[in-house]
């Protein structure tokens, strides 16, 4: 029963290959987000969907598509990796109601390009 | 960049004493947040202060906000082992609809 959950946990991989890392939350939340943290533990924002709607694209190399099937999920696809790609992946989502709400994290998909 | 930074970098104390991390930021916010990360593990929301709101207490926790100096701190008291991790800060922008974190301080606490 997990709230967010995200698969794989790791990911090795070759640069140049495509991946991807799936998102599910059960929280009955409506907007949902990938951050990305990388070796100095600073974490971005790379995207924001909100029911299922692209509401934010930070700077994202178009190599990342996020895709939306329903509110629930949130995944990530990743053409053509490169070394720099290699991170700590979070999901998150939060409920609506106003700005002031926390956002509920999963626990993280770390990705090795090699 | 709109990016918080946070001080200090790392915290080590021992068990029992307090641990304060500060944390500040460049434009107007509805919200600051702080947010728990343990080794390896996905970042857990602790505390949430809005942007009219001074202090505000949770447990152990106490956080400040002071808007005119665009800081903020977070007070852990009487501080146990389980403490230990990395403690974030973020802010919510105005009509931003995301959060923005700092760098994070890493606390340890020693037994």
């Amino acid at each position: 029963d997990t709230a967010v959950s995200q698969t794989p946990k790791y990911l090795v991989t070759q640069m140049g290959n495509d991946k991807s890392i799936k998102c599910e939350q059960n929280l009955g939340h409506d907007t949902m987000y990938w951050y990305k943290q990388d070796s100095k533990k600073f974490l971005k924002i790379m995207f924001s969907y909100n029911n299922k709607e692209l509401i934010i694209n930070e700077t994202v190399p178009n190599r990342f598509s996020p895709k939306s099937p329903d509110k629930a999920h949130l995944n990530l696809h990743i053409n053509s990796l490169e070394l720099g790609d290699s991170a700590v992946y979070f999901c998150a989502s939060r409920p609506s109601g106003g700005d002031s709400v926390a956002q509920y994290f999963g626990p993280g998909t770390r990705l090795t390009v090699l | 960049s709109q990016q918080g930074e946070e001080d200090p970098q790392a915290l080590s104390i021992q068990e029992g004493e307090n641990a304060t991390m500060n944390c500040s930021y460049k434009t107007s916010i509805n919200n600051l947040q702080w947010y728990r990360q343990n080794s390896g593990r996905g970042l857990v929301h602790l505390i949430l202060i809005r942007s009219n709101e001074r202090e505000k207490h949770s447990g152990r926790l106490r956080v400040t906000l002071d808007t005119s100096k665009k800081s903020s701190s977070l007070l852990i008291t009487a501080s146990r082992a389980a403490d230990t991790a990395s403690y974030f800060c973020a802010t919510d922008f105005q009509g931003a609809q995301k959060l923005v974190f700092g760098q994070g301080t890493r606390l340890t606490i020693n037994p």
